[in-house]
């Protein structure tokens, strides 16, 4: 079974500046998917990035990047010039790519983006 | 993306009553999703609603509990049966295409008392 595990509860980071939320997973399949949701508190599940696991190139998409290590697996997400509106819950999820739309999340991570 | 519109928004509900939950999305798709946020915790699946055919149920969750219909390839539900305080919760559905990836819906909190 896979599992998902992120080890920080709560984490601060003044705005501006850089953050880094870490996940690691535990799977024995090859292809799959990993994404990073945001969770502000109205509840809405944005998706914040998604990385395919056969590629090698980690994912970016504008002030949010991951560091993808496979060999490992981590997928941790970076968020640079971090903005008040970031603050939220921030969940990583695994989905096997013989399973489409099956998600298994991790545990969160709540992200206070301080002024 | 596909956009999903997910009612009622919020409900407080009495112990031993029934509540049923509604996502109607704006495209057809195949595989629709229904998960439960506990309070301060991460979204666990509780099913997965294929057109034509019964809810296929995760570990823990069951059909008499948790009873979900698909008519057709654009609308669910999901009906919370003789709930308890242990019921209060966030109740999503989700749905995943080939053409928009993964989507959420706004989320239904629940509180029963």
């Amino acid at each position: 079974a896979q599992t998902v595990t992120q080890s920080q509860p709560e984490m601060s980071v003044q705005e501006a500046e850089t953050v880094t939320l870490s996940c690691t997973y535990d799977t024995s399949e090859n292809n799959y998917y990993l994404f990073w949701y945001k969770q502000p508190p109205s509840r809405q599940m944005i998706l914040v990035i998604r990385q395919e696991a056969y590629k090698q190139q980690n994912a970016t998409e504008n002030r949010f990047s991951v560091n993808f290590q496979k060999a490992a697996k981590s997928f941790s997400l970076k968020i640079s010039d971090s903005q008040l509106g970031d603050t939220a819950m921030y969940f990583c999820a695994f989905m096997k790519q013989s399973n489409t739309g099956k998600l298994i999340f991790g545990q969160g991570t709540t992200l206070q983006v301080k002024p | 993306s596909a956009v999903i519109s997910q009612k009622p928004s919020r409900d407080i509900c009495q112990r031993g009553t029934s509540l049923t939950i509604q996502c109607q999305v704006d495209s057809q798709v195949t595989m629709m999703f229904w998960y439960r946020q506990q309070p301060g915790q991460s979204l666990t699946l509780i099913a997965t609603a294929n057109q034509g055919s019964e809810a296929t149920y995760e570990s823990g969750f069951v059909i008499d509990k948790f009873p979900i219909s698909r008519p057709n390839l654009t609308f669910s539900t999901l009906t919370v049966s003789n709930m308890s305080p242990e019921d209060s919760s966030i109740y999503l559905c989700s749905v995943v295409s080939s053409i928009y990836g993964y989507t959420f819906g706004s989320g239904t909190r629940l509180t029963v008392v």
